[in-house]
């Protein structure tokens, strides 16, 4: 596997259930992070972790919940969502996120609906 | 207001012609980094090409280049030789700040579709 994958690829979930969405970084890097695609809206940055630590939190609802358990990984647990949850749920990561130069590569996404 | 415009919301170009893909931005700070992604059909974002604010030259990435005009604000995407697999989203995007003052946020465009046709 090279570059940052993402699994699933396309989730249908009800309101009631619990489900994660998986990250993983081939690329070495110490930061990770999770974006929300909606529709005709510009992406949203939701979480940002550097060195498996969140640094950034926007205000994201509690029913998204991240984990990053290492430098490499990185969740997001989904539970009671609404159906304007639904988008693409894009995973990055880069090497330095202090940087000014950093650039972030991302994953294929996760389509998420839900009923 | 907007930090990050882009005007064109789609585009038809003929293949093989070169393409132009607007963006303009807003900051107040003098050190940012501007970049382009492409967004195909299939969902991932692809990182194009980046330009600094005190970069005295344009970059250049194979076909891409960024026609950057900073009295102007505009850091527009030039496509050249267009392909049908240039097909996709495209989307300007920020960070403000460079080096380690540099913001980790991206600030991005509503995106341009751009569509070639044979």
């Amino acid at each position: 596997e090279t570059g940052v994958t993402q699994t699933p690829r396309h989730l249908v979930m009800g309101m009631t259930n619990k489900k994660s969405l998986k990250c993983e970084q081939h690329l070495g890097h110490n930061a990770m992070y999770w974006y929300k695609q909606s529709a005709k809206k510009p992406l949203e940055l939701m979480f940002v972790y550097s060195l498996e630590e969140r640094v950034e939190n926007n205000s994201v609802p509690s029913r998204f919940s991240p984990e990053c358990p290492n430098s490499s990984h990185l969740f997001l647990h989904l539970h009671t969502l609404q159906p304007e949850d639904s988008a693409l749920y894009l995973c990055a990561s880069s090497q330095d996120p202090g940087g000014g130069t950093d650039t972030q590569y991302f994953g294929p996404g996760t389509r998420l609906t839900v009923l | 207001a907007q930090k990050i415009t882009q005007t064109q919301p789609g585009m038809f170009v003929q293949e093989k012609e070169a393409v132009t893909l607007d963006c303009t931005y807003d900051t107040s700070d003098q050190s940012y980094g501007l970049f382009w992604y492409k967004q195909p059909s299939s969902g991932e974002m692809i990182f194009l090409i980046y330009q600094g604010s005190y970069d005295e030259q344009n970059a250049t990435e194979g076909r891409y280049s960024l026609n950057f005009q900073k009295a102007r604000k505009s850091a527009n995407l030039v496509i050249s030789a267009s392909q049908l697999g240039d097909s996709a989203m495209y989307f300007c995007a920020m960070r403000e700040g460079q080096g380690w003052d540099s913001n980790y946020q991206l600030i991005w465009g509503a995106g341009t579709k751009l569509i070639i046709k044979p």
